[in-house]
């Protein structure tokens, strides 16, 4: 299983762009990066999943170079509603085995 | 259509209690999951099974814990002789088909409290 980077904790003001990335050095072939959400006594919530390039959809974008080594979720101005932590997954196609590691701590500040 | 619903919400045992925590997936998801979480962790992955199969029950406990998921009603994850250090959140997920191409739905948890 690929194992995952991330930064323990962010803070951001509201209205901002926040970028959180995650290293994923050993990535294979079949991997998919895919992020969750998890607010306080809820479950995951997906947000993204990518293979390489850029992905978009409603609420956030996934950035992913070429080696495919890092990916970056991008949430575009951010409200307090945000603040949440946020999990970077490296599913291997063939595994149905979600591995989450402890997630990046996004704080939104007023 | 109906989220993953889980119940009960919150559970609480004495020690050697038996526990079983409930999950109905989505309408039309034959795909569940079961994952714990311990406070400030990550969730862990215990077991996976689609309609009447265990597929990968890497991640349980050998002993006292087992989980099912019938033809008809929802997937049960028992415990049996509860202990301490089985306090946690439990989550249960569902999805269409393979995780890697159908995403996983999580449900609101079940948090085990054992006395």
């Amino acid at each position: 299983l690929a194992k995952t980077t991330q930064p323990i904790s962010m803070d951001s003001y509201e209205g901002q762009e926040v970028n959180i990335t995650c290293s994923h050095n050993n990535i294979a072939t079949n991997d998919y990066i895919t992020w969750y959400q998890q607010f306080p006594s809820q479950g995951p919530r997906f947000i993204i999943q990518g293979y390489k390039t850029k992905v978009t959809n409603e609420v956030a974008s996934l950035f992913i170079p070429a080696d495919r080594k890092s990916s970056t979720l991008s949430l575009p101005r951010v409200s307090l509603s945000d603040t949440a932590v946020y999990y970077c997954l490296v599913v291997n196609f063939g595994n149905e085995k979600l591995t989450f590691g402890t997630g990046t701590r996004l704080t939104i500040i007023p | 259509n109906a989220g993953v619903m889980q119940n009960p919400r919150h559970l609480v045992r004495r020690r050697g209690q038996e526990a079983r925590l409930r999950c109905s997936p989505m309408k039309g998801h034959s795909h569940v999951y079961w994952y714990r979480q311990l406070p400030e962790e990550g969730l862990k992955f215990m077991v996976y099974l689609q309609k009447e199969n265990i597929i990968d029950e890497s991640g349980m406990p050998k002993e006292r814990f087992s989980a099912e998921f019938p033809k008809e009603g929802p997937s049960i994850l028992r415990i049996q002789q509860v202990v301490r250090g089985d306090s946690a959140a439990y989550f249960c997920a569902s999805s269409p088909g393979q995780p890697s191409t159908d995403t996983q739905y999580f449900g609101p948890g079940t948090r085990l409290t054992v006395l």
